[in-house]
């Protein structure tokens, strides 16, 4: 068990550009959740994985992101056309397979984004 | 919807001191809790969790009970000490797919 993987841990991109972020989760996890956390703030949901299907968004989650997670495994997320506000840690979590929701999730160490 | 509300820091203590961090929800049902930490330059890690009212969450020295009667989950602590200087977020789990909902967080320091 290597944990939680994020790359990059550091991306710097001026605004307009288009940004990708990998999660690479606990292999025998299904469950894959994607946060974003902001200066002074708790995280806030993104998205969800179970295996490969995206089963909800936050409104959070604008037209310009979009998640992947092709054969169940690593997921990618991209952030399209930056704005100074998509500045933020983001933060990937998974979770074992199961019907209760009580079991914990597993945080990766984040990808922080400073858009310029 | 869901929320969770957890007192504001940044709380500064000193070794051996008690250690409460308050932390109320809102939820439809009941929902699981849990308190995570968060160490300098490190992820978010599970400290302890409580599934069900009345359930005590334990770890590391620290304990939460889950009061339903006053949606409480607070967090304590009876000596802390200069490593357990962190960032603690409370969270329940909400969301029909079983997202986390977090506090602001409160930033703990603990001085020797």
């Amino acid at each position: 068990d290597t944990g939680v993987s994020q790359n990059p841990r550091h991306k710097i991109t001026k605004r307009g550009q288009n940004v990708t972020f990998r999660c690479d989760p606990i292999s025998e996890h299904n469950r894959l959740y994607w946060y974003r956390q902001t200066l002074g703030q708790g995280p806030e949901f993104l998205t969800y994985f179970q295996n490969e299907a995206q089963l909800e968004k936050s409104r959070l989650l604008s037209d310009r992101f979009s998640a992947e997670r092709p054969k169940g495994s690593f997921s990618t997320l991209e952030i399209q056309r930056t704005e100074q506000g998509d500045s933020a840690m983001y933060l990937c979590a998974s979770s074992f397979p199961s019907g209760s929701f009580s079991y914990e999730q597993y945080f990766g160490p984040g990808t922080r984004l400073t858009v310029t | 919807g869901d929320s969770v509300t957890q007192m504001e820091g940044p709380v500064t203590l000193s070794e051996e001191a008690f250690l409460t961090i308050n932390c109320t929800y809102t939820a439809t049902g009941y929902p699981s809790l849990f308190w995570y930490v968060q160490y300098p330059g490190e992820g978010l890690q599970l400290l302890l969790k409580a599934t069900k009212a009345d359930d005590k969450g334990s770890n590391k020295g620290f304990e939460a009970t889950y009061r339903k009667e006053t949606t409480s989950f607070h967090l304590e602590k009876g000596s802390v000490q200069v490593s357990d200087s962190a960032v603690y977020f409370c969270a329940l789990i909400g969301g029909s797919q079983g997202n986390l909902i977090f506090g602001k967080g409160t930033k703990l320091s603990v001085k020797p």
